[in-house]
Parts: structure tokens; sequence; C-alpha cells
């Protein structure tokens, strides 16, 4: 079955710009998460969302919005780009059976964010 | 909090020797989840196990093994026989529900031949 989409792989923006990113999940599943991924704080947890509802949400200023459609594809925004969010932006989709226990992600090959 | 420590920043071994990653892990939760995933170059992160907190059997698949140590908070992941595909970023992650994880900052592993 089809792996975890994201696009574009690439982009880069200058500040003060927004940026959004796309992620499009394995078919059937309804949770999708996003991290942030940079050499200096490694892999940070931005938010999940399940069934078109935001279930969890990182230590992330408000720049940084989701949203998630009813077809369970997910994008992300990040607005008033600053250097600082130069970075790989992952997204991951699993069943999130809700109340379930933590479930194996299914990553994407990322949203490499250039800001200059 | 939770907090994952992966104190080996980088190791550099030489075809077929074996390789040890360490993960040592902080949470107040009594059930949680314990994931390695692999990351190669491309970028996408490659699940290889889960754990849950009431199984501490060590499990081995293939050349991979890992040992789950409740009384040390630490999953430790063991490559025998190491080969150079193996070369990549490794993560431990901790998870107590859904799908949110709490990674470590990942080792990197070079192979050389």
């Amino acid at each position: 079955k089809a792996g975890v989409t994201q696009t574009p792989r690439y982009l880069i923006k200058t500040r003060g710009q927004q940026v959004t990113l796309s992620c499009s999940p394995i078919s059937g599943h309804r949770s999708v998460s996003w991290y942030q991924q940079t050499p200096g704080q490694g892999l940070q947890f931005l938010f999940e969302y399940f069934s078109e509802t935001q279930r969890n949400k990182g230590n992330f200023p408000g720049r940084f919005s989701g949203r998630q459609f009813s077809n369970s594809r997910s994008e992300m925004n990040v607005s008033t780009l600053e250097l600082g969010d130069s970075a790989l932006y992952l997204c991951a989709s699993s069943s999130g059976l809700a109340g379930g226990p933590a479930g194996e992600l299914f990553f994407g090959e990322g949203s490499r964010l250039t800001v200059l | 909090a939770q907090k994952v420590t992966q104190a080996q920043t980088e190791i550099s071994v030489v075809e077929k020797e074996d390789v040890t990653l360490d993960c040592v892990y902080e949470t107040r939760d009594t059930t949680y989840y314990l994931f390695w995933y692999k990351q190669p170059p491309s970028g996408e992160l490659v699940f290889l196990i889960r754990r849950n907190s009431f199984d501490e059997q060590n499990e081995i698949s293939g050349r991979y093994s890992w040992n789950f140590q409740k009384s040390t908070s630490s999953f430790n992941f063991t490559i025998t026989a190491s080969q150079v595909v193996d070369s990549a970023v490794y993560f431990c992650a901790l998870g107590s529900g859904y799908s949110t994880l709490t990674f470590g900052k990942g080792t990197m592993l070079l192979v050389s031949p």
C-alpha cells in the first residue's frame, strides 16, 4: 500500500513569509502527527490530528498551526517565518485508535524548509 | 515530563563488528511504549520495534536484538555483524498515549567496509 506522502519535498522561503506543508497519510489511517527535526533540537512533536480534531499539541508558538480534512489529509502552516524555522518537517500517520496505546508511526520523507 | 537520552552521538565501526546503541528513558507513567526508528539519508524514519512497559522479554529479529530493562530504564539496541547498509541515524522514542512520541537526539552509526 502507498506510504505517507509529503509535499513539497523542498522549499525555500524568506523571513516573514508563510508556508503550508501537506501530508497524505496511509489509506485507512485516521491519525496524523507532525514533527520538526533540527540539528540542535532533534525531533520535536508539533501536533497530532485524529478525525479532523487536534488531539495533542507540542510546545510551539501559535505561528505553527495545522488542520486535518475529512479524508485524513493534513496540512500544517507556519506564519511569519523565522530563520530558526528552517528544519525537516516530518509527518507520520497511524491508526490512532482513540484511547489506544502509542502505536507504530509511519513517517513520510519530510519537507525540508529553508528560511533565508 | 518524559525524556529519552541517547548518550552516544556517533559510533563508528568496521563491517562485521557488533554494536550496541544505548537508550535511557524517564517517565512517570506506568504504561508506556518504547520504540526504535532508523533514519537513512533519505530522511524517512523507519520503524524497527515497539515494546510495551509490561513486556521485558528481549527480542531478536535477524541481526537486530533489543534489551529492555525496566530496573535501569534502558532499552538498548544491538546490531550483530554490522553491515554498511546499517549506516544511519537511530532514534529511541517513548510514548504513553495516542501517537505522540518523545524522541532521543539520535545516534549516528557509521559502518565502514
